[in-house]
């Protein structure tokens, strides 16, 4: 079973252009997280997202930064008109889902990460 | 609103010794805990869950301890080697589909 996969794994983008990160969940998982970790500081929540929903974006910067996950493919973190400051490495994770009956929790398996440079 | 706190910020400590990493939360409402280990230039791997049924959680030489009265949680790692040496996160959290909170870890230097 494959695990969460990141594509590319190294993205250098121009200020001003377009910068697309992709992220395939595991088998089985629906629910897709976002995470950005600037350098030299801990890893923060960007989105979450479930198939064609978005659940919580409130990590999200308020301009230029979109996320979707539709019902064919994989998820997508957008990010327009690249900044310096946008240089991160950025994780995906994913998980089957929420609580499940008779208690026990689903827990997040994390990609490799794609780590965006702007020039 | 959450914060996260990990002590010590680094340790680096000779090959085979007993090791204690901490982390406390804010939030009292947590109810689950990760802990993961992330190698320079790479992703993170999941290490132990504690889930809110459990007090801690043991796999190998790693022991996680959760007391989520007073905000706290512990890894302990036994007979640590070279290849420990990482970055260690832990991250509190409510319910599956809850974000995870990281702290800004303990990077963990294993002497040979």
């Amino acid at each position: 079973n494959a695990g969460v996969m990141q594509n590319p794994r190294h993205l250098v983008r121009r200020r001003g252009q377009e910068a697309r990160l992709r992220c395939s969940p595991m088998k089985g998982h629906s629910h897709v997280y976002w995470y950005r970790q600037l350098p030299e500081e801990g890893l923060k929540f960007m989105v979450y997202l479930q198939k064609e929903n978005i659940i919580d974006e409130s990590g999200m910067p308020k301009e230029r930064f979109s996320a979707e996950f539709p019902k064919e493919g994989p998820s997508i973190l957008r990010i327009q008109q690249v900044v310096r400051g946008d240089s991160a490495a950025y994780f995906c994770a994913s998980s089957r889902g929420t609580d499940f009956i008779g208690g026990g929790i689903y827990e997040q398996y994390f990609g490799p990460g794609t780590r965006l440079t702007v020039t | 609103k959450q914060e996260v706190t990990q002590i010590p910020a680094a340790l680096s400590v000779p090959e085979g010794e007993n090791l204690v990493l901490n982390c406390s939360f804010t939030d009292s409402a947590i109810y689950n805990l990760q802990w993961f280990r992330q190698d320079p230039g790479k992703g993170l791997t999941s290490l132990l869950l504690i889930q809110s049924s459990q007090r801690e959680q043991t796999s190998g030489r790693l022991n996680a301890s959760l007391d989520k009265s007073s905000g706290r949680s512990t890894l302990y790692i036994a007979a640590s080697q070279p290849g420990d040496s990482a970055t260690y996160l832990c991250a509190p959290y409510r319910t599956s589909g809850s974000r995870l909170t990281f702290g800004e870890g303990t990077q963990l230097t294993v002497n040979p």
